[in-house]
């Protein structure tokens, strides 16, 4: 059955970097884009960017441009994303999805990440 | 920038009741709509997509319908599972996601 299972949670200081794995089983990895979505406590979702795990492309938001990279090891079915200069307000749950029939049809567990110094 | 937005942004109901959420995007969508269900502490479920198909799985009381930029989500007969956050998105400006703001249905 296809899974995306995530890193664990992480807990960081401002202007540190963190990098959440989602691994993929189940299915062909290189087949389906993954996206990554960020929900800060008791807010909605926020959609960061897209990544193509075939040919490492990648779309991002441009709130995020120039702070967030995804990437992937093919050799072992998994997506990355590592977001930069962290800051208090980036506190939050980081989710990847597949996207299947265009929507997100697969998601992770969700990665908690905590920014406090 | 495309925005989503929904109505209500929580509403109190009884399992058995019908329940109805809409959702209404800045430009028109062309039917590149989901709507995902969210339980507190979970990762979001695709419900529908294409506005009114099922995800696999999905019960038949949950069903979509809207053309252009409205959308409907409705729940024929609230079940005690379905008490949650929902969630409307938008992929037709691929590769972008917008979600709407989400609808918590809650317990009366």
């Amino acid at each position: 059955q296809v899974q995306l299972v995530q890193s664990g949670a992480e807990v960081k200081k401002p202007g540190a970097s963190v990098k959440v794995s989602c691994k993929a089983s189940g299915y062909s990895f290189t087949g389906y884009y993954i996206h990554w979505v960020r929900q800060a406590p008791g807010q909605g979702l926020e959609w960061m960017g897209r990544f193509n795990p075939n040919s490492g492309d990648t779309n991002y938001a441009q709130k995020f441009q120039g702070r967030v990279t995804m990437t992937r090891d093919t050799s072992i079915s998994t997506a990355y994303m590592e977001l930069s200069r962290l800051r208090s307000d980036d506190t939050a749950v980081f989710y990847c999805a597949r996207e299947g029939g265009d929507a997100g049809d697969y998601w992770g567990q969700g990665t908690l990440v905590s920014v406090s110094s | 920038d495309i925005q989503m937005t929904q109505s209500p942004s929580s509403l109190s109901a009884s399992v058995g009741d019908r329940v109805t959420i809409t959702c209404r995007a800045s430009q028109a969508l062309s039917n590149s709509l989901a709507w995902y269900q969210q339980q507190p502490g979970k990762a979001p479920k695709l419900l529908l997509y294409a506005a009114s198909r099922l995800a696999s799985g999905v019960p038949s009381r949950f069903s979509g319908s809207g053309s252009g930029t409205d959308y409907t989500l409705t729940i024929r007969s609230l079940q005690p599972e379905d008490f949650a956050t929902y969630y409307c998105q938008q992929y037709y400006f691929t590769p972008t996601w917008t979600f709407g703001q989400g609808t918590k249905v809650e317990i009366k």
